[in-house]
């Protein structure tokens, strides 16, 4: 089965500075990638998702997260981070016959 | 509303116990999965189903059991060969294939005292 690494556990970082998630999945056909993100104390929201196309995605408030297949990377992006952007964030792939897999989660901190 | 139904929102069993999870849904999915959910180790895949009657282990099934007589419930039972119950479980399914988005129920937390 396919695993999912994010290197980053948990991230701190000052409003309105920039964001890079790191995440690596291991299966090296085709694979369907997302981000998600669990506020505190609310479910896991779909923030992105990567099928096929483009491989720079956009989601919702402002993320984004580029697909570079050769090195099995799905990175979220954020410009300029806002207080409300705290979380914890998780990438996930869904390499074949729906068998989803998640990373570990990294959980972004952002002070005011 | 569509959605997914997860009950009870906290759950507490002794010891020894086998205690069964339930998840049911609505929106006509045919893929259902489990997740255990612990600080710092992300969601954990216990076991998933893609058709009625048909279940595959995930990463960490020893210890659970499911079923999927229904296309609509996909009940997780954790045994008392499970070492470590205490997590928050999570419910979630697809609808259209592998190219869909996963849909998460809101969770149950059980305790094992």
């Amino acid at each position: 089965a396919q695993s999912v690494s994010q290197h980053n556990h948990h991230v701190i970082l000052s409003e309105a500075a920039s964001l890079e998630l790191g995440c690596n999945y291991s299966y090296g056909g085709t694979v369907n990638l997302f981000w998600y993100v669990q506020y505190p104390g609310q479910h896991l929201q779909l923030l992105l998702k990567y099928f096929s196309g483009d491989p720079l995605v956009k989601g919702i408030k402002g993320f984004e997260a580029e697909f570079i297949k050769s090195k099995f990377s799905f990175n979220l992006r954020k410009p300029s981070v806002q207080w409300s952007d705290t979380a914890e964030y998780f990438c996930a792939v869904n390499a074949y016959a729906n068998d989803m897999r998640f990373g570990a989660g990294t959980r972004l901190t952002v002070k005011p | 509303d569509g959605g997914i139904t997860q009950s009870p929102k906290y759950l507490f069993r002794k010891e020894g116990q086998n205690v069964t999870l339930s998840c049911e849904q609505n929106l006509n999915h045919d893929a259902m999965y489990w997740y255990r959910q612990d600080p710092g180790q992300g969601l954990r895949l216990i076991y998933y189903s893609q058709i009625v009657n048909d279940f595959q282990k995930g990463d960490i099934a020893e210890g659970y059991s499911v079923s999927r007589e229904k296309k609509e419930s996909f009940p997780l039972t954790v045994t008392s060969a499970q070492k470590n119950p205490t997590a928050f479980y999570l419910c979630a399914s697809i609808g259209g294939g592998s190219t869909d988005t996963q849909y998460f129920g809101p969770g149950t937390r059980l305790t094992v005292l």
